[in-house]
């Protein structure tokens, strides 16, 4: 039982390049999350998927692309990234029973 | 105004003592709570979490909320340097996703 995967752990991006973040979990979570963190600022979350086939936009979703691609599967995609998007990136999924979110181990994504 | 606000430290405390970190939030509908710790360049780990008014006790850990007051915290007793962290609180609305504070940094020195 992994919980919450996250690739890659680290990336270096030009201005304009595109990428796409990937996390699965395997505790059968139906929600997922994507948040960024920037130092002072919290956690600050992108885009969520209460369920398979669903996608709603969190607090900062300019520039980021989602996808669930099935329940264990929640990827990222910067289409052009800038320099605003160096941060830390966090996926997350959610027990049912309780709420809890459990994170994976984070992107370090540098854009120069 | 933020809809979770924590101060954002560093609260440095000897070792031994009892560090207190507080967290308020904004919407009087949030129904529960939740504590995170976060080491540097780790990601955040639940340690508590709490629904009802009152304490909530887990080992050297204690949640305590106030709905009233719209206010809670998290007590650390007999602190640790191991325990010197980033303390998220989160705060969960209906069926939005959990709402986040920017954390307090603890610091527990030897």
């Amino acid at each position: 039982n992994a919980g919450v995967t996250q690739t890659p752990k680290f990336q270096v991006l030009k201005t304009g390049q595109s990428m796409t973040l990937q996390c699965a979990q395997d505790m059968n979570h139906n929600s997922m999350y994507w948040y960024r963190q920037d130092p002072g600022m919290g956690l600050r979350l992108i885009y969520y998927s209460a369920s398979e086939g669903t996608t709603d936009k969190g607090e900062v979703p300019n520039g980021y692309n989602v996808s669930r691609l099935n329940k264990r599967e929640f990827s990222l995609r910067l289409e052009s990234a800038a320099p605003s998007q160096t941060s830390v990136y966090f996926c997350a999924s959610t027990g049912t029973a309780l709420n809890e979110q459990y994170f994976g181990p984070g992107t370090r994504l540098t854009v120069t | 105004q933020k809809e979770v606000e924590q101060n954002s430290g560093p609260l440095s405390v000897p070792e031994g003592a009892i560090a207190s970190l507080n967290c308020t939030y904004s919407d009087r509908g949030s129904q529960s709570f939740f504590w995170y710790r976060q080491y540097s360049g780790k990601s955040p780990e639940l340690i508590m979490f709490i629904y009802s008014n009152g304490d909530k006790e887990d080992g050297r850990f204690t949640a305590q909320l106030n709905k009233a007051s719209q206010y809670v915290s998290l007590l650390i007793r007999d602190s640790q340097p191991s325990d010197s962290a980033t303390y998220l609180c989160a705060v969960k609305t209906g069926r939005r996703a959990l709402t986040f504070g920017s954390g307090t940094r603890l610091q527990v020195q030897p």
